[in-house]
Parts: structure tokens; sequence; C-alpha cells
């Protein structure tokens, strides 16, 4: 079957540096997105991985081994608005959007 | 700016009854929409792929029958919560690909919309 692993949890301090792991196992693979949702919200884009590497967007970045089957998104400078849940999401080779379980991220002053 | 929205944003009904709800994508045409549901503390589900002009094709387990999906133009697509019941209350989500500078394998969603059955 196809799947994502991530942490279900994860605690920060205000203005540190936190990333968030995902691993995947699934039938083709376009590419690696991560999304940003908070309570009561619809998903966010964030950043998206084809190739591997590091993409760098503002304070998000993100970075792709395909093959390690595994991503992270980097958070810098954490701010109490980054408090939120995070979920990888793979293209498979239907063109659709195979979902991790989300990360709840959780920023301390 | 927002690339998909959804109206409306929440909705309380009775048992029994129906209720619609609209998907639109902005300044583009999508020729496909996706449908989720997510539940408290969950992820999202993807219920069903609506297809303009043709199907939705639904997600095992879910019933095509009480999720009505219309496809009927390349910006709109509606979904209709048949007999709703209270196990349906929960955020339903629609989402488009998005074929600009940013990504072409990936979705954008709209803003949800929060159902709840009495």
């Amino acid at each position: 079957g196809q799947s994502l692993e991530q942490p279900s949890e994860v605690t920060a301090v205000e203005g540190a540096i936190v990333q968030i792991n995902c691993t995947y196992q699934t039938s083709g693979f376009y590419g690696l997105s991560w999304y940003q949702q908070h309570d009561g919200g619809a998903p966010t884009f964030l950043s998206y991985n084809a190739l591997d590497g590091l993409e760098e967007t503002g304070r998000f970045s993100s970075f792709l081994s395909r093959s390690d089957s595994y991503g992270y998104l980097l958070l810098q400078e954490l701010q109490m608005k980054d408090s939120a849940s995070y979920f990888c999401a793979v293209t498979d080779s239907n063109y659709q959007l195979i979902w991790g379980a989300g990360t709840k991220l959780i920023i301390k002053p | 700016g927002a690339v998909v929205s959804q109206h409306p944003s929440w909705v309380i009904c009775k048992s029994g009854t129906s209720v619609k709800i609209e998907c639109r994508s902005l300044d583009f045409q999508a020729t496909t929409m996706f449908w989720y549901r997510q539940f408290p503390k969950q992820s999202l589900m993807l219920m069903a792929t609506s297809n303009e002009g043709s199907k939705a094709t639904y997600e095992q387990g879910v019933e095509k029958d009480k999720f009505l999906i219309n496809h009927a133009s390349l910006t709109l697509s509606t979904l209709t919560v048949t007999s709703a019941h209270p196990e349906d209350s929960s955020f339903y989500i629609c989402s488009v690909w998005f074929i600009g500078s940013v990504s072409t394998d990936t979705q954008y969603f709209g803003p949800g919309t929060r159902l709840t059955v009495l």
C-alpha cells in the first residue's frame, strides 16, 4: 500500500529551527509537497520538490532525496504564528495526492 | 491571492436535508477538481475526483448516491450531501491542480466548508 510517515508532534522554542521529516512509499512519484494547516482552516501550500535538493522560500525550506524516499521541511526563526499542523503529500503516478497524517508543531515562547 | 473559493464557508442543517457546496477556480480553468473530507485531528481523505463534462470518480467507501458531484463548467464543481446525517458533519475541502510558475504537480485548496448536521 501507499504510505507517508511523519512525526505526530514536534515541540520547539520561538526563534529556533525545527525540521519535520517525511518518508514515503508510493506507487509512482512526481513530487513531494508540504502544506500548513491552522486549526479550523484549510491547507495552505508551502513548497514542492520534484527533484533532489533543497528549495528555499523565506524562512521555510524543503528538501528531497528520491533515492531515500525522504524529505523534510525546515522552519527557521520560528514564530508563534507558525504553530500549526504540517502535512507532507506525494503526487503519485495517478496524479493524486497521498497524504501523511500530519505533524502538529507546538511552539513555546 | 486566492486560487480557489468555496461557498458556503460553514453550514448547519437538520438531519435528512441536502446541502450543496460550491467550489470555484478563480482566474483559470480546472478540468479536474478534488473533494476531500477532514474529521477533527485527522488528515485529509480524498472523497472523489471531479471531472468537467464527465462523471466523478469516487474513492472506495464513498457513496456516490449520497455525495453527488457535478462539474458542469471549467470553473465550478459542486458537492451535494444528500439526506445528511450527523455522521456527515465534517470539514469539506475542494482543491484544483494549479498550472503555474510555482508547481505543476500539486494542488491548491479552497478555504473549506464546515458542515454541521443536527
